[in-house]
Order: C-alpha cells, then structure tokens, then sequence
C-alpha cells in the first residue's frame, strides 16, 4: 500500500518569512495530493490539491509543487502570519481507484511574531 | 449546509463497553470515510464506504463495525472497547465529480477508554 512521510515534525518560523513542509510517496499510482491543516480542536481542512498532470499550483500565499519522478510533493507559504499556526498534513491517493487517502504524520507550524 | 457533523464531542468508556459514533453529512456525498489520529502518527482509515450498502476496510479495522444504509449517514460500532482505542475520531465525506475531488472533515469525536 501508499505510505508517506512527512517532514519536518515541527517547524518554527519568523513572521513574514516562508515555511516549506516535504513530503515523500512510495506508491507511483498515486494522483491526487491534498494538503490540510488542522487547528487546535478542530477537524483537517483541505488548504490546497494538486493533481499527477500538474507540477505547481498556487493560491495566493500557498503554492505546492509535486515531482513525479522523484515522488515528492511541497507545501511553500510566504509570508506567513500569525494564523497559519497549525498542524499541517499532506496526503496522497488514486482518484477514480479506491479513494483512499495516506496521510503523512503532520508538521506542526509555529510563527513566531 | 451543515457540512459533516459528529456526536458526541467527547465521550469516555470503560472497557469492554460499547458504542457508536455517529456522523452525518449533508452535502450528497457518495464516499465516507472514518479516521482515527494519534499522536504522531497522522491520520489513519478505519472503514469507508463509496455509497450506500457498500463499505470497505482501511488500514486499522480492527475493533470497529460501520454500516451505510443511507447517503446521509456512516456510524461507526464499538463492539467492546479497549485502551487501545482512545483516540479522536474523525469522519469525513468526499466529493468526487469529474475532475473535482475534496474531503470534508468533522469536528471529531474525542474517546477516552479506561
């Protein structure tokens, strides 16, 4: 089965500057690659996805890019503020097969004012 | 909408005990899924289903029983709780049209077994 390690587990950052979180896939099927964060207390929520037939996407201050060959994807924020303090998770899954997310095991984003 | 809900909130067990958690969506979604988080270790499937009358194991089964008899609504069974057990659940709806394919999370269930 897919399995995905994230890193790093914890990350701490200036306010302002940019945080990158890597994550690895091992299943070469894989298509679909969401990421979430998750606040204190509450459930992931999608940030942002990428698809197998894209190598970068970007929504506003949020970017990911993904290299099929090498089986990695990153999550980039700039100029980070106070609020994306968080847990942060990537995934991988086949769309259109059985619709299973693997997670990664989450990185946890202090910024620091 | 509401979105993906979860009951309860919290809840503690003893073991050996049983229970279910209940989680319903009201956004049409075909595919729901169950997860448990753990320290450290991300979020892990349990059981998921891509539409009524039709569920699948995911990664960590084992201890738990979920059944679909309507789009709306995916519980998930304790049959006999133990230790092992506490976590937070998760429930999650996900939306597959076409080119368009997102999860929607719960607020979760937070289970303590003793």
């Amino acid at each position: 089965g897919e399995n995905v390690e994230q890193h790093p587990s914890t990350l701490s950052v200036q306010e302002g500057d940019s945080a990158v979180i890597k994550c690895t896939y091992s299943d070469s099927a894989s298509n679909y690659f969401p990421w979430y964060k998750q606040e204190l207390g509450k459930g992931p929520q999608l940030i942002i996805d990428i698809r197998s037939n894209v190598g970068e996407k970007k929504d506003q201050r949020i970017a990911v890019t993904l290299n099929k060959t090498a089986k990695h994807f990153s999550l980039h924020i700039t100029e980070t503020q106070p609020e994306d303090s968080a847990v942060y998770f990537c995934a991988a899954s086949i769309v259109y097969g059985n619709e299973k997310l693997t997670f990664g095991t989450g990185t946890r984003l202090t910024i620091i004012p | 909408n509401a979105g993906v809900t979860q009951t309860p909130k919290f809840q503690v067990l003893k073991t050996g005990q049983s229970m279910t958690l209940q989680c319903a969506q009201d956004m049409n979604h075909e595919y729901m899924s169950w997860y448990r988080q753990d320290p450290g270790m991300g979020l892990r499937l349990i059981h998921y289903s891509v539409g009524a009358g039709i569920t699948d194991q995911g990664e960590v089964p084992n201890g738990y029983n979920v059944s679909r008899s309507t789009t709306e609504d995916f519980p998930l069974r304790l049959l006999s709780a133990a230790p092992s057990q506490t976590s937070v659940y998760f429930c999650a709806s996900s939306l597959s049209r076409g080119l368009v394919y997102e999860q929607y999370f719960g607020p979760g269930t937070r289970l303590t077994v003793t």
